[in-house]
């Protein structure tokens, strides 16, 4: 498999511009979560979803940010406008999430190598 | 709440040095699982190991053995005969399944230790 794919690896922009995230988790996996890591506030968990729901999205710091599952192989995260808080690596993860007490593969969440995102 | 505790902000040690990673947590769940990943220098995170809270069994992979106690609540890792390769950033999670019925989606992870190996 090859794995969680981000997209683009690394982004600039300028202040105001909407910048989307993109993901593709590993194939099978039922849950999809996105996160966000900074250097003052660590790897914080923005939003998941299972089976293309949205589950919980506590972390969405505001409105400005929005994310979608269409379906079950492709997510994207949504800035709309931009502001240069925003930089940091955005990474996404998949997992194939179970209920109660898990097998050797569920609920591992196996993560992308992020999109460093840049804000001007 | 959940939360963990990486005390060891950065840590350098020579290589083949033997090194230990601490990790504590705090939890009021009975069941649960403890995580380690691996961030190297390029910036990806790398899953190392993942132990549910019923089995306190040490285990061994290569030069990484970890050590689980609940009665001390840590997860500690420890890197034998350590190599340059082993330079990276890691972090401690935990996560609970009895809070959702989906799995252990609410992964808490502590702040990182960065590890560096001198040559």
């Amino acid at each position: 498999d090859a794995g969680v794919i981000q997209s683009p690896r690394h982004e600039v922009t300028e202040m105001g511009q909407e910048v989307t995230l993109r993901c593709k988790p590993i194939s099978g996996h039922n849950s999809l979560f996105w996160y966000r890591q900074t250097m003052m506030r660590g790897l914080e968990l923005l939003i998941y979803f299972n089976n293309n729901v949205p589950i919980d999205d506590s972390g969405m710091p505001e409105d400005r940010f929005s994310a979608k599952m269409p379906n079950a192989s492709f997510s994207t995260l949504k800035i709309q406008p931009s502001e240069p808080r925003d930089s940091a690596v955005y990474f996404c993860a998949s997992s194939l999430g179970v209920a109660g007490l898990a097998g050797d593969e569920e609920n591992i969440q196996y993560f992308g190598a992020g999109t460093r995102l840049s804000v001007l | 709440a959940q939360k963990v505790t990486q005390a060891q902000t950065e840590i350098s040690v020579v290589e083949k040095e033997d090194v230990t990673l601490d990790c504590v947590y705090e939890t009021r769940d009975t069941t649960y699982y403890l995580f380690w990943y691996k961030q190297p220098p390029s910036g990806e995170l790398v899953f190392l190991i993942r132990r549910n809270s019923f089995d306190e069994q040490n285990e061994i992979s290569g030069r990484y053995s970890w050590n689980f106690q609940k009665s001390t609540s840590s997860f500690n890792f420890t890197i034998t005969a350590s190599q340059v390769v082993d330079s990276a950033v890691y972090f401690c999670a935990l996560s609970s399944p009895e809070i959702s019925n989906f799995g252990n989606e609410k992964l808490t992870f502590g702040t990182g230790t960065r590890l560096t190996i001198i040559p």
